[in-house]
């Protein structure tokens, strides 16, 4: 379940699963959305992103959906392994001359062998 | 080379100290961004080079002190600083500051005593 303060929402999976992270975004007028993954000690990785104009982008392994009617985005991750347990993050971004990036408050992947 | 570098990944400092985070990119990119990360928290944007002139800042206190001395190059100067002020510091950078994907570095783990 979700826990505020300290404690990252967490997801828990087995290895093998499909798992399905969820993002809600602030800004209707955001254009460009982004997903990250940080492991411990690490900076965050590019993982994959979305513009406004599409509502699925497809990677390797990994899949995007945007919804704007209701701002949220998910990402999508086929037969979870043990190497995708990381921290991933949604961010959005408001568009302009900034690329000014507002990141949502991540979520703990955690994947049980 | 998609590679963000930082120097150093450990830092510890008193609060009399003055000292430098360094970041460097050879991709190209003429945006460079600090972020500052708090332990299970999202990164917050901090400032933004871009075409190696301050572009935006955060509202960041004054004993931090960015420079870009060259395309490639970003520094943060630190003095003074507080222990709050303790965090995982990340470079980012992107090709530029319209709506592109920003590739991050591994961070400088920074603990003032």
């Amino acid at each position: 379940g979700e826990s505020v303060g300290l404690h990252l929402p967490t997801l828990s999976v087995q290895e093998g699963d499909n798992s399905i992270i969820n993002c809600a975004y602030s800004n209707s007028a955001s254009d460009y959305f982004i997903w990250y993954k940080q492991e411990s000690g690490k900076g965050p990785q590019f993982i994959i992103d979305i513009r406004s104009n599409m509502d699925k982008r497809q990677g390797q392994r990994v899949t995007v959906l945007l919804n704007k009617t209701v701002k949220h985005l998910s990402l999508q991750i086929a037969a979870t392994q043990p190497g995708d347990s990381a921290v991933y993050f949604c961010a959005e971004n408001y568009g302009g001359a900034t690329n000014k990036l507002i990141f949502g408050t991540g979520t703990l992947l955690a994947v049980q062998p | 080379d998609t590679e963000v570098t930082q120097t150093p990944k450990h830092l510890v400092m008193g609060m009399t100290n003055k000292k430098s985070l360094k970041c460097e990119q050879h991709m190209g990119h003429r945006a460079m961004y600090w972020y500052k990360q708090k332990a299970k928290k999202p990164p917050e944007l901090m400032f933004v080079y871009s075409y190696e002139k301050l572009s935006i800042n955060e509202s960041v206190p004054s004993r931090f002190s960015p420079e870009c001395p060259n395309s490639s190059l970003l520094n943060l100067h630190l003095h003074a600083l507080q222990p709050e002020d303790s965090a995982l510091y990340l470079c980012a950078s992107s090709p530029d500051t319209s709506t592109d994907t920003q590739y991050f570095g591994p961070g400088t783990r920074l603990t003032v005593l």
